[in-house]
Parts: C-alpha cells; sequence; structure tokens
C-alpha cells in the first residue's frame, strides 16, 4: 500500500510540449512538496502547499503550475518544455514538516 | 556557496567498517537536522532526524550535531551491503509545514562485501 504514489516513473517527451505529473498521498498528512533532483543529486523545493493552500513557491519559472485539488492529492503541469527540465522530480508529503515521505519519483526527459 | 555542504563521495568502505558521513553548513538559524537515504531509482526515506546540538542513537546509527562548528555526522557501525546508497543530510529552521527542507548534495556510499 503505497504511500505517496506519483505518476508517471517515466516521462520521455519533446521540447515545447506541455505534461503533468500527478501525486497522491494516503497517509493524511497536511502538507505536500514537489522537489526537483538534478543529475548531481542535489534536491531543489518547488513548492509546498498546506491543506490545498501554496506555501512556498521558490524561484521556479511560470511554465511550471502545481495543483492542489484537495490535501491528498498534489499535481505538477509543465508548460513548454526545455530541456534544462529533464530530472527527477520527487513529491513529499510531511505533518511535522520534518519527516518528509518522498514517492519514487518521476524521470522527466526532454528531447 | 551553497547553505550546506556534502562531501559526494564516493565512498567505498569493506563491510563491518564504521562510516563517517559529515555535512557543514551556514545559516546559523538551522534547528533540526537530518539525515535521509536514498538508494537507487527510489525516494529519499528519513533515517533519522535531531533537534539542536548533541546526539541521537538508533540502533547501528548515530547522529551528531554540534551547532558551534555548524557541523553535523552520521555515523553507521558495523557496516553492511544494504547500507550503500546515497545519504543526503537537510536542515530546517523550524518544524512547521511552511519551512522548507535544504538539502545537501549527498554522498554516495559503497559497502564492500
Amino acid at each position: 500500500d503505497t504511500a505517496v504514489s506519483q505518476t508517471p516513473k517515466y516521462l520521455v517527451t519533446q521540447m515545447g510540449n506541455d505534461k503533468s505529473i500527478k501525486c497522491e498521498q494516503n497517509l493524511g498528512h497536511d502538507t505536500m512538496y514537489w522537489y526537483k533532483q538534478d543529475s548531481k543529486k542535489f534536491l531543489k523545493i518547488m513548492f509546498s502547499y498546506n491543506n490545498k493552500e501554496l506555501i512556498i513557491n521558490e524561484t521556479v519559472p511560470n511554465r511550471f503550475s502545481p495543483k492542489s485539488p484537495d490535501k491528498a492529492h498534489l499535481n505538477l503541469h509543465i508548460n513548454s518544455l526545455e530541456l534544462g527540465d529533464s530530472a527527477v522530480y520527487f513529491c513529499a508529503s510531511s505533518q511535522d514538516g520534518l519527516g518528509y515521505t518522498f514517492g519514487s519519483g518521476t524521470r522527466l526527459t526532454v528531447v | 556557496q551553497k547553505e550546506v555542504e556534502q562531501d559526494p563521495g564516493p565512498l567505498s568502505v569493506p563491510e563491518g567498517a564504521i562510516v563517517s558521513l559529515n555535512c557543514t553548513y551556514s545559516n546559523s538559524a538551522f534547528q533540526y537536522f537530518m539525515w535521509y537515504r536514498q538508494y537507487s531509482r527510489k525516494g529519499p526515506e528519513l533515517l533519522m532526524y535531531t533537534y539542536s546540538s548533541g546526539n541521537k542513537e538508533d540502533g547501528r546509527f548515530t547522529a551528531q550535531v554540534d551547532k558551534s562548528s555548524k557541523y553535523i555526522s552520521l555515523f553507521i557501525r558495523d557496516s553492511q551491503p544494504s547500507d550503500s546508497a546515497t545519504y543526503l543530510c537537510a536542515m530546517s529552521g523550524s518544524n512547521f509545514g511552511n519551512e522548507k527542507l535544504t538539502f545537501g548534495t549527498g554522498t554516495r556510499l559503497t559497502i564492500i562485501p
């Protein structure tokens, strides 16, 4: 019974396309996050939502738009994909802001 | 300069050895310190966290925080091949959900049987 599930696991797409990544958590956590992990394994926060409300919005291009229909779901839509968007995107959830539970990641490759 | 610095390794040690992993940081507002383990093609998983300075032990793992030196460590005793993974330190100024975790770049560890 997966705690934080992301779909799809792999995404290969051409430059200029629009794509979405979905995330769901069944832990009852109030806060959800999107992190980007680059090729050097550096994890950087993009967004966080607390009970459907946007809390953290780091310096991320406007092409990235998160949406949280309810506190168990946080989706990420990316417009006009660029080569530099290639990375692994992790969704996570937390109740206490410290012990994150991460999903297994979505490996995005833009060609 | 990054807020959190971590030697990326790779670090290879023989099975049974004691492993020492470290991070330094520059932001004195950090109060909570965490270690995550990430296996290949998986998401990071929380190993342990500590608040402020001091030591915390959990089985074969010991976390140490020295806020005066802005230095944290994770020790793994009796290392096993299953400990082979990337270890990421992470820090936060509070335990509120509206505060982000700042991660180190991770150290890739291999335990040689």
